[in-house]
């Protein structure tokens, strides 16, 4: 089955405590990215990865590293968590060009990432 | 930049009532690509449609529909003879054409009553 898995699933930390969340995609898509999504501002963009080795800031990039060794594996790093980074996180992967696998060009999400930071 | 408002956050209805989402956007780009997903209870991230903006023949899919106005930038979501299954965050996005990030709207959630 098609799908782009992250783990955990629900998680709550303290300022400071350096976490990662994994993601993982196994339609072999180029492109991979990360989004959080907070009430009343929708989902905002992280980072992102046209391809393996090849990363980039989204909107709201601060407080996250992000890393691309191999193609199915894109996780978020959160290298010193703060409050402000309490948010619901989804991964999403895509093929690269016009149309994806499925033809209607759509980004495939994880099921997201529920993060709290005390 | 690319913006994407969604001016209703919550509309409530009765069972069997039609309900419309209104989304409006801003972009210089001539093409582009316009998104709906459906966001439920549980939590994940439903697609539900993407539209050219160089196509803007309206879109029906059983009792979802879709308006696509580019005169006045708008990609309106109608939900028919809703039902409770309908409950949901319903979000607009936005992307570009040779881009492959959404901005996405803020989201409105949509409660059908029983």
């Amino acid at each position: 089955e098609a799908q782009v898995t992250q783990n955990p699933r629900y998680l709550i930390t303290v300022t400071g405590k350096k976490l990662t969340v994994t993601c993982s995609q196994n339609m072999n898509h180029e492109y991979m990215s990360w989004y959080r999504q907070d009430p009343g501002l929708g989902l905002r963009q992280i980072y992102y990865s046209m391809n393996v080795e090849v990363t980039d800031k989204g909107d709201v990039p601060e407080g996250y590293k992000v890393s691309r060794k191999e193609k199915r594996n894109f996780p978020l790093i959160l290298e010193s968590p703060s409050p402000n980074q309490t948010s619901l996180y989804f991964c999403a992967s895509r093929n690269r060009g016009a149309r994806s696998s499925s033809g209607s060009g759509e980004l495939f999400f994880g099921e997201g990432s529920r993060l709290t930071v005390l | 930049a690319q913006k994407v408002t969604q001016a209703q956050t919550e509309i409530s209805v009765v069972e069997k009532e039609d309900v419309t989402l209104d989304c409006v956007y801003e972009t210089r780009d001539t093409t582009y690509y316009l998104f709906w997903y459906k966001q439920p209870p549980s939590g994940e991230l439903v697609f539900l449609i993407r539209r050219n903006s160089f196509d803007e023949q309206n879109e029906i899919s059983g009792r979802y529909s879709w308006n696509f106005q580019k005169s006045t930038s708008s990609f309106n979501f109608t939900i028919t003879a809703s039902q409770v299954v309908d409950s949901a965050v319903y979000f607009c996005a936005l992307s570009r054409l040779n881009d492959y990030k959404l901005s996405f709207g803020a989201g409105t959630t949509v409660t059908v009553r029983a």
